[in-house]
């Protein structure tokens, strides 16, 4: 099928681990984002990357870092994590130009105890 | 910046009726608006995009306007069901990068 796959589905941690997210896009797309839904189900971008190039970065913590070993990968790397980094991760892509609509994974709920 | 608001932020209808779903957008320098489905526990569907060029765009019982100048759009569903049960969210690309500006969107109920 093609999709927007991103791993795990669940993750559950303690606070100050170290922790990765995968995301995969076969939809043959050159820029993809990662965004993340807060408990109040808002959705803010956190990064993008287009050709390997990270072209918007949201101000997020730096404990955070996008990962891209491909234009068809885009993993999230999370660093020291906190209880406030408690969400729902949503990785998308899209083909480049404004009018290309996303596609989205089916989200990783992430919670930190 | 850009802020977009979604009215009402939960709606619950009898199966087979009309309804109307609104979105609201503070910047009207738009290049396009964006619809999507969220089911619970899963990600989200685009439904609709809707170039700033043209007025509405239509998919099956879906059809979904744009008025730029007054900052709206809307959904509408025709001939509502169960299975149209969701959040639906509406969105923006804002910023130099086109990042998404999402609404907090409608949390959908169609009874049967």
């Amino acid at each position: 099928d093609t999709a927007v796959s991103q791993t795990p589905k669940y993750l559950v941690t303690q606070m100050g681990n170290d922790k990765s997210i995968k995301c995969e896009q076969n939809l043959g797309h050159d820029t993809m984002y990662w965004y993340k839904q807060d408990s109040k189900k808002f959705l803010k971008i956190m990064f993008s990357y287009n050709n390997k190039e990270l072209i918007i970065n949201e101000t997020v913590p730096n404990r955070f870092s996008p990962k891209s070993p491909d234009k068809a990968h885009l993993n999230l790397h999370i660093n020291s994590l906190e209880l406030g980094d408690s969400a729902v991760y949503f990785c998308a892509s899209s083909q480049t130009g404004y009018n290309s609509p996303l596609h989205f994974g089916n989200g990783t709920r992430l919670t930190v105890t | 910046k850009q802020e977009v608001t979604q009215i009402p932020a939960a709606l619950s209808v009898p199966e087979g009726e009309n309804l109307v779903l609104n979105c609201s957008f503070t910047d009207s320098a738009i290049y396009n608006l964006q619809w999507f489905r969220q089911d619970p526990g899963k990600g989200l569907t685009s439904l609709l995009l809707i170039q700033s060029s043209q007025r509405e765009q239509t998919s099956g019982r879906l059809n979904a306007s744009l008025d730029k100048s007054s900052g709206r759009s809307t959904l509408y569903i025709a001939a509502s069901q169960p299975g149209d049960s969701a959040t639906y969210l509406c969105a923006v690309p804002s910023g130099s990068a086109r990042q998404l500006t999402f609404g907090s969107g409608t949390q959908l109920t169609v009874l049967p």
